[in-house]
């Protein structure tokens, strides 16, 4: 079946990069995704890559994905206090992505 | 838009109570999500809906929990009747199918806790 992990904890200093990874297991997934959750809020979407994709960029944001090992990565530069959150993997595997299924989620901490 | 919308954001209520939440999806959004959230066990998806029906309840824990999404601007989710372990953050969320990668949008949720 499919399942996700995450390390559920990763602290790190502001001005520094965090990179938080994640595994699955369902190698015909067709888009994997990484969200956000704020306190108190609900998810939100951060970016996502095409499963035929390596790399995506978004400004801060780089996502890495090597798909022979089934490895997803979140790497933030210069991690802000406001960087403060869990954040989750998701990965889809049914053409019109409606079934999502999410890892645990990481509990990013930003220390000053 | 306002996004998706979740009442009531907090329910107290006591073990054997019904419980009802409910959730506005954004409109146009043709998919709809409950999950459920709890330290213990993460973020947990319940049941999902596209056009207004049930595609997969798989998630549903037991028969006290019951899905309903009358038409395409509302659903709810009740526990009848509650049991403190029910006590969890239930999320609402929903997209646009139309292919390729498909944002889903969270609702802000429902805390609720079973006394």
């Amino acid at each position: 079946g499919e399942d996700v992990e995450q390390s559920l904890f990763l602290s790190v200093r502001e001005g520094d990069s965090s990179v938080i990874n994640c595994t699955y297991t369902d190698s015909s997934s067709t888009y994997l995704y990484w969200y956000k959750q704020e306190p108190g809020a609900g998810l939100q979407l951060l970016t996502y890559i095409f499963s035929n994709m390596d790399m995506k960029q978004d400004q801060r944001l780089t996502v890495l994905l090597n798909k022979k090992d089934k490895h997803l990565s979140l790497r933030i530069a210069d991690t802000q206090t406001g960087d403060s959150a869990i954040y989750f993997c998701a990965e889809s595997v049914e053409i019109y992505g409606q079934n999502f299924v999410f890892g645990p989620g990481t509990r990013l901490s930003v220390l000053p | 838009d306002a996004g998706v919308i979740q009442s009531p954001r907090h329910e107290v209520t006591e073990m054997g109570q019904e419980v009802t939440l409910r959730c506005k999806p954004i409109s146009g959004h043709n998919s709809l999500f409950w999950y459920r959230q709890t330290m213990m066990r993460g973020l947990e998806l319940l049941i999902y809906f596209n056009n207004n029906v049930p595609i997969d309840d798989s998630g549903m824990p037991e028969d006290r929990f019951s899905a309903k999404m009358p038409n395409a601007s509302f659903s709810t989710l009740k526990i009848q009747p509650s049991e403190p372990r029910d006590s969890a953050v239930y999320f609402c969320a929903s997209s646009e199918q139309r292919g390729g990668a498909n944002e889903q949008f969270f609702g802000p949720g429902t805390r609720l806790t079973v006394l």
